[in-house]
């Protein structure tokens, strides 16, 4: 059972801006910023967004994160089949010194 | 170009031990916090330990505490995690992953990767 919750699946056409929820507590997300990592498949995680809606240099300006009291969002526009992977949040979680780590979202490009 | 290779995984029997090792190149090691963050198979990512640039503080998951110790050399630009007691559940992947800080501060982010090592626990 993840400290951080994001939905098991998402999907989405080409061309299609979809969205996936990151949801926290107070002493979790409330407290700290978010990063978001994608993992395409067979590989290791990537950085997407840190500081809660930073992009890092070269990733595309499709991706943006927004965070809002104990929530974030990882926003993806003009959906292309490279985008599916699997999404992740990160914060620090201040009741228990230590990252953490959604369960993770299967995005699919229908 | 930035780069980090971890080794060390295997098959071991539930209770023994194993050391991962990662070896860092490109960018000035002792400069940057390290975590490890593993993967069981089919499953999501689980933050496991994280180091400051010194080796002066530890933070480690509860899942893992007592039982693993991450540890590092900046002389050899290499992180460590030796891993005790050994359950069934650390069956995962291993990865190690650059903290974009030295220090450990909250507002930070892992923003190099490694390709990962296999750790099977099994009898």
């Amino acid at each position: 059972q993840s400290v951080l919750t994001q939905p098991p699946s998402a999907s989405g056409t080409p061309g299609q801006r979809v969205t996936i929820s990151c949801s926290g507590s107070s002493t979790s997300i409330g407290s700290n910023t978010v990063n978001w990592y994608q993992q395409l498949p067979g590989t290791a995680p990537k950085l997407l967004i840190y500081s809660s809606n930073e992009r890092p240099s070269g990733v595309p300006d499709r991706f943006s994160g927004s965070k809002s009291g104990t929530s974030a969002s990882l926003a993806i526009s003009g959906l292309q089949s490279e985008d599916e992977a699997d999404y992740y949040c990160a914060t620090w979680e201040d009741s228990l010194n230590g990252w953490v780590f959604g369960g993770g979202t299967k995005l699919t490009v229908l | 170009q930035v780069q980090l290779v971890e080794s060390g995984g295997g098959v071991v029997q539930p209770g023994r031990s194993l050391r991962l090792s990662c070896a860092a190149s490109g960018f000035t090691f002792s400069r940057h916090a390290m975590h490890w963050v593993r993967q069981a198979p089919g499953k999501g990512l689980e933050w496991v330990a994280i180091i400051s640039h010194d080796g002066s503080n530890k933070y480690y998951a509860d899942s893992v505490k007592g039982r693993f110790t991450i540890s590092r050399d900046n002389s050899k630009n290499t992180l460590y995690v030796q891993m005790n007691s050994l359950k069934t559940e650390d069956t995962a992947v291993y990865y190690c992953a650059r903290d974009v800080r030295d220090i450990v501060v909250v507002a930070s982010y892992m923003d190099v990767w490694g390709k990962g090592t296999t750790v099977t626990v099994s009898s």
